[in-house]
């Protein structure tokens, strides 16, 4: 298995707070992704990086940002939380391949 | 507009009853196509990566192929086991952004 966790693996948080998310790797891949899967939906890319400190608005970014300081670690920031934002998140990594592979995901739900 | 369409959304199989899922695509200059497993609770799993019309892959019972419009996952005398969610994806262009089908779900009854 890729070494990607995510933290926290669950969490509970009332609309108007702030929450971060946390992928971090331990395989040196210079790409991350973030994703959140909904019924219906399916798998949407939120925002994405192709190296320290530069990263990319994907499909569906609105109300999301990221950060990337380190090649190991990938945040995802609701500045605001909103009910809407309930989902499962999952950090993806992959290498020059583009062979993406993902961690065991964090199930947000916004109350 | 780059598009993925998996078909069926749900399928049931007894055990050894071969089947295939279908993956169909319009997307601006394929870079790749991919399959993934997903287990409940779980995330994605790779499993294939094919890059050309023609290609085929192969590991245990199942098989992928790709034409230019659709790619194709055999599944070959299935078991319980290979029960789960089979997503199909596309890469388009040099992000490695890939675009997701909504997945066909697999039950395999003993």
């Amino acid at each position: 298995d890729a070494g990607i966790t995510q933290s926290p693996r669950h969490k509970v948080t009332e609309t108007g707070t702030p929450v971060t998310l946390r992928c971090h790797q331990t395989e040196n891949h210079r790409y991350m992704y973030w994703y959140r899967q909904d019924p219906g939906h399916g798998l949407r890319l939120i925002h994405y990086s192709y190296g320290v400190k530069d990263t990319d608005k994907g499909e569906v970014s609105d109300g999301y940002s990221v950060s990337r300081s380190k090649t190991e670690d990938f945040l995802l920031t609701l500045e605001s939380a909103t009910s809407s934002q309930t989902s499962v998140y999952f950090c993806a990594i992959s290498d020059y391949s583009y062979e993406q592979y993902f961690g065991p995901g964090t199930r947000l739900t916004v109350t | 507009e780059d598009q993925v369409t998996q078909s069926p959304e749900a399928l049931r199989l007894q055990e050894g009853e071969s089947s295939s899922l279908n993956c169909s695509y319009t997307v601006s200059g394929l870079r790749g196509l991919f399959w993934y497993r997903q287990d409940p609770g779980k995330g994605p799993e790779f499993l294939f990566t094919l890059y050309s019309a023609g290609e085929e892959k192969e590991k245990e019972r199942l098989k992928a192929t790709l034409t230019k419009k659709e790619s194709f996952l055999h599944i070959t005398a299935p078991k319980p086991e290979d029960s789960a969610t089979y997503l199909c994806a596309v890469q388009a262009g040099n992000t490695g952004k890939l675009i997701f089908g909504q997945g066909t779900t697999l039950q395999v009854k003993p």
